[in-house]
């Protein structure tokens, strides 16, 4: 099956930073969504990006599907962006193939 | 739009006994649905796939007999973990699949199983 890789699996930032997380796939995909898991579990929504530009206030993302990878952009962190980010795909079936995600920690 | 709820949000249960969790498509209707599965820091796996009106496709490594997956409207699918042992300890989350909206998937909430 397809998979998925996200780096760096740890981020530690100051408050006011930008931060830049990757997603490589190993295979054409049909779907990539990009989350973030809240501290009570929760899958927030960020992007559903399978190719292109997208940009959702201080968050942006890019997908380049010839090239296999995605990039999450976040500017100005805020403490209330902690959490865990996670990409994930769809290739030939329907279900999503989850990356390990990136656990990010923003310090005030 | 695109809610997705789950019900319960946690449940403990004895060794044997079975649980059952819901998750519902509140604002459309949902012709695929998916049970993952997340372990403690660790990512998400996909468990199944729930099509309304048909029988569910479960991942491989995956018991169809103890993951009952009935997928009755296009709003509601149910997972039932059937004598539940302690390993089935798990957080349990659904997602829909919104019709005409690509592959594009949204989550509920979660269900935390514990089985003591």
């Amino acid at each position: 099956g397809i998979q998925v890789e996200q780096s760096p699996p740890d981020l530690i930032l100051q408050e006011g930073a930008n931060s830049t997380l990757r997603c490589n796939f190993s295979d054409s995909v049909n779907n990539l969504q990009w989350f973030h898991q809240n501290p009570w579990g929760q899958l927030i929504n960020l992007f559903y990006i399978p190719s292109g530009t997208k940009q959702n206030g201080r968050l942006s993302a890019t997908t380049v599907a010839t090239e296999r990878y995605s990039l999450l952009y976040i500017s100005s962190s805020q403490t209330t962006d902690s959490g865990v980010y996670f990409c994930a795909v769809v290739g030939d079936a329907d279900g999503l193939t989850f990356g390990k995600g990136t656990h990010l920690i923003i310090q005030p | 739009g695109a809610v997705v709820s789950q019900h319960p949000s946690w449940v403990i249960c004895k060794s044997g006994t079975s649980v059952k969790i819901e998750c519902r498509s509140l604002d459309f209707q949902a012709t695929t649905m998916f049970w993952y599965r997340q372990f403690p820091k660790q990512s998400l796996m996909l468990m199944a796939t729930s099509n309304e009106g048909s029988k569910a496709t479960y991942e491989q490594g995956v018991e169809k007999d103890k993951f009952l997956i009935n997928h009755a409207s296009l709003t509601l699918s149910t997972l039932t973990v059937t004598s539940a042992h302690p390993e089935d300890s798990s957080f349990y989350i659904c997602s829909a699949q919104r019709p005409g909206q690509g592959y594009e998937q949204y989550f509920g909430p979660g269900t935390r199983l514990t089985v003591t």
